[in-house]
């Protein structure tokens, strides 16, 4: 079966750094990318960028560029999203989902979600 | 950035009958257009790829059609479970990709 496996919740104060992680099982995990997907409670889903993890080759949207750190380790089939410095309007749930490379598809695997709470 | 524009925000529709969802791109995105089932609680699901395409396990009641930039889910004969939030998303130029504001499909 194919699985993408997040950490668990995380709550954090602002200022804080934080990694979260998404583990693959079931199928090739250097033949398919990965992107993060946020969405803020009551809200709709944000694509913040992706990675292949062939070569770590990462794009970002520009509403998230510089402000988060995608990264993955294909040796152990994960992949991490990353803050150095935590806002509380990163207060969200966060995806990961796959898209398999050189698919007509989209994401068609996603991970449960991690839920990041940030608050003084 | 392409914008996605989804109508309308809510959808009160009696189970059995039939819904029609409509995405709209700001500009062309190809056939590279795909709808998501949210569920409160749940991550999203895959439904529709390619425009028309159902993914694996989605039932026949699902459909998705285009007209230039214009793009439509239809549930055919709703059921109980497809009460939900229905997203449409753009993936052919990026980045970023993008997602439409949603649609919520309400019990009448």
């Amino acid at each position: 079966e194919v699985q993408l496996v997040q950490s668990g919740a995380e709550v954090k104060k602002p200022g804080e750094s934080l990694r979260i992680s998404c583990k693959g099982s079931g199928y090739s995990f250097t033949s398919s990318w990965i992107s993060w997907v946020r969405q803020r409670p009551g809200r709709g889903l944000e694509w913040m960028g992706r990675i292949d993890p062939s070569d770590s080759y990462t794009n970002y949207s520009p509403s998230f560029q510089g402000h988060v750190t995608i990264s993955a380790d294909k040796s152990i089939t994960t992949a991490y999203l990353q803050w150095s410095s935590l806002e509380a309007s990163d207060t969200a749930i966060y995806y990961c989902a796959r898209r398999e490379r050189d698919s007509e598809s989209s994401m068609d695997v996603w991970g449960q979600g991690t839920t990041v709470t940030v608050s003084s | 950035e392409i914008v996605m524009t989804q109508s309308p925000a809510t959808l009160s529709v009696s189970p059995g009958e039939r819904a029609t969802l409509s995405c709209r791109a700001s500009q062309s995105v190809r056939d590279n257009l795909a709808w998501y089932q949210q569920k409160p609680g749940q991550a999203p699901r895959l439904l529709i790829y390619a425009v028309s395409t159902r993914a694996t396990g989605v039932p026949a009641r699902f459909s998705g059609s285009a007209s230039g930039t214009e793009f439509t889910l239809t549930i055919s004969s709703l059921q109980s479970e497809d009460f939900a939030v229905y997203y449409c998303q753009q993936y052919n130029n990026w980045p970023p990709w993008t997602f439409g504001q949603g649609t919520k499909v309400e019990i009448k």
